[in-house]
């Protein structure tokens, strides 16, 4: 199976701020990663598909880039609202893979 | 509009089995895939499985696949998963999410299903 390994698993930052977290693949998987925000007591949604693109709804403070196996969500301009746990998984191969998650608070 | 229902919280022994249901409805239910995925308290996601809507092609994490059943009934375009010999560690909340046909992408999901099991 292929690992995800997200990093960190929490960060704290200001309304307002930008903020990126990684997620990397124990092998390659092309642009086959996909990112959602799970808020508590909630199902995940979807952010982002296929490393890059912004799906439906999203607004577009949220982007995500690829660098091999190492994959980036950004969040510029945080707002109150994004504090959630984001989670990449895999879509390359089967059994599809999730990471640990990254916890984002809002000072 | 896009929407999946999933049935209310169970508590069951250690060894009984449930079945949990996803009624989707505002899409055409055979052009898609239906996965299941748990969450334990305060862990991340799993993946179990998914079921084909269009012909009903399963597949299973290893770990689970001895004893979980996925299922379709087209004519309610419902999905529904049962597992047998429940475990302790089988406490969770269970996530049925709508699976593109190609990739393992879940753009849809249900509210989640709490399964306890307690003795």
């Amino acid at each position: 199976d292929i690992q995800m390994t997200q990093s960190p698993s929490s960060l704290s930052a200001f309304v307002g701020d930008r903020v990126s977290f990684t997620c990397r693949a124990s092998q390659s998987i092309s642009s086959s990663l996909n990112w959602y925000q799970q808020k508590p007591g909630k199902a995940p949604k979807l952010l982002i598909f296929g490393a890059s693109t912004l799906q439906s709804g999203v607004p577009p403070r949220f982007s995500g880039r690829e660098s091999g196996t190492e994959f980036t969500l950004t969040i510029t301009n945080l707002q109150r609202d994004d504090a959630a746990t984001y989670f990449c998984q895999q879509s390359y191969s089967n059994p599809p893979t999730f990471g640990q998650g990254t916890k984002v608070e809002i000072k | 509009q896009v929407h999946l229902m999933q049935s209310g919280p169970e508590v069951k022994m250690p060894g009984a089995s449930v079945r949990v249901s996803c009624k989707t409805s505002g899409y055409s239910f055979t052009n898609y895939g239906i996965s299941w995925v748990r969450q334990a308290p305060g862990q991340g996601l799993e993946w179990l499985g998914w079921v084909s809507g269009h012909n009903g092609f399963t597949s299973y994490a290893q770990k689970v696949q001895d004893r979980v059943i996925l299922t379709t009934d087209t004519t309610t375009d419902t999905a529904h998963m049962e597992m047998r010999n429940l475990r302790y560690e089988d406490t969770a909340v269970y996530f049925c999410a709508r699976r593109m046909r190609l990739e393992a992408r879940y753009d849809f999901w249900g509210q989640g299903t709490q399964v306890t099991v307690s003795s």
